[in-house]
């Protein structure tokens, strides 16, 4: 079975521009995770998807977004973005919300020059 | 609100040392406890995990015990080796502390085994 996949792997994006990530979950998982990854901050948990529907947001500006389709994939969006969103964003899936492990991908690595 | 502390590093070890890594969390009601670890350039991998106090986890000789008494989950492994180099990660699922179902990580160890 393919694990977690993400596109693009590498990003390279100017202050002030949008970016979208994309995350493919593990056939026939339902909920999808992502989080930010930073030297200073570690892992942070941005939000969580279930059903289409965000159902958890961590602690970040209304910048960050994300949707979830109805194949389970999700993506996430930043607007305007800044110098401090540099970070690996990683996307992580499992079967359903609760007491379900969850599969992280290989992340994508988003640079803002 | 939910936390993780990891005892500070880095941590360089010889290759058939003992390995203990500290890991302790605040919580209210009964998280499960994860560990998990990533290898330079990749995700995070699931390494083991405990659901309720006492359980205990274990994956590739790697060995942590839900202590609820001391809020404590430390991994250990009797012999490492060169390949366990990595960074580990201490993580909690608050799903029934009322705090949804995410992951809060605490800020990661990096261990390297030396031949």
């Amino acid at each position: 079975k393919a694990g977690v996949t993400q596109t693009p792997r590498y990003l390279i994006k100017t202050r002030g521009q949008q970016v979208t990530l994309s995350c493919s979950p593990i056939s026939g998982h339902r909920s999808v995770s992502w989080y930010q990854q930073t030297p200073g901050q570690g892992l942070q948990f941005l939000f969580e998807y279930f059903s289409e529907t965000q159902r958890n947001k961590g602690n970040f500006p209304g910048r960050f977004s994300g949707r979830q389709f109805s194949n389970s994939r999700s993506e996430m969006n930043v607007s305007t973005l800044e110098l401090g969103d540099s970070a690996l964003y990683l996307c992580a899936s499992s079967l359903q919300r609760g007491l379900y492990e969850q599969y992280f991908g290989p992340g994508t690595r988003l640079t803002v020059t | 609100g939910n936390s993780v502390t990891q005892m500070e590093g880095p941590v360089t070890l010889s290759e058939e040392a003992f390995l203990t890594i500290n890991c302790t969390y605040t919580a209210t009601g009964y998280p499960s406890l994860f560990w998990y670890v990533q290898y330079p350039g990749e995700g995070l991998q699931l390494l083991l995990k405990a659901t309720k106090a006492d359980d205990k986890g274990s994956n590739k000789g790697f060995e942590a015990t839900y202590r609820k008494e001391t809020t404590s989950f430390h991994l250990e492994k009797g012999s490492v080796q060169v390949s366990d180099s990595a960074v580990y990660f201490c993580a909690l699922d608050g799903h029934y502390t009322g705090a949804n179902s995410k992951l809060t990580f605490g800020k990661g160890i990096t261990l390297s085994v030396r031949p």
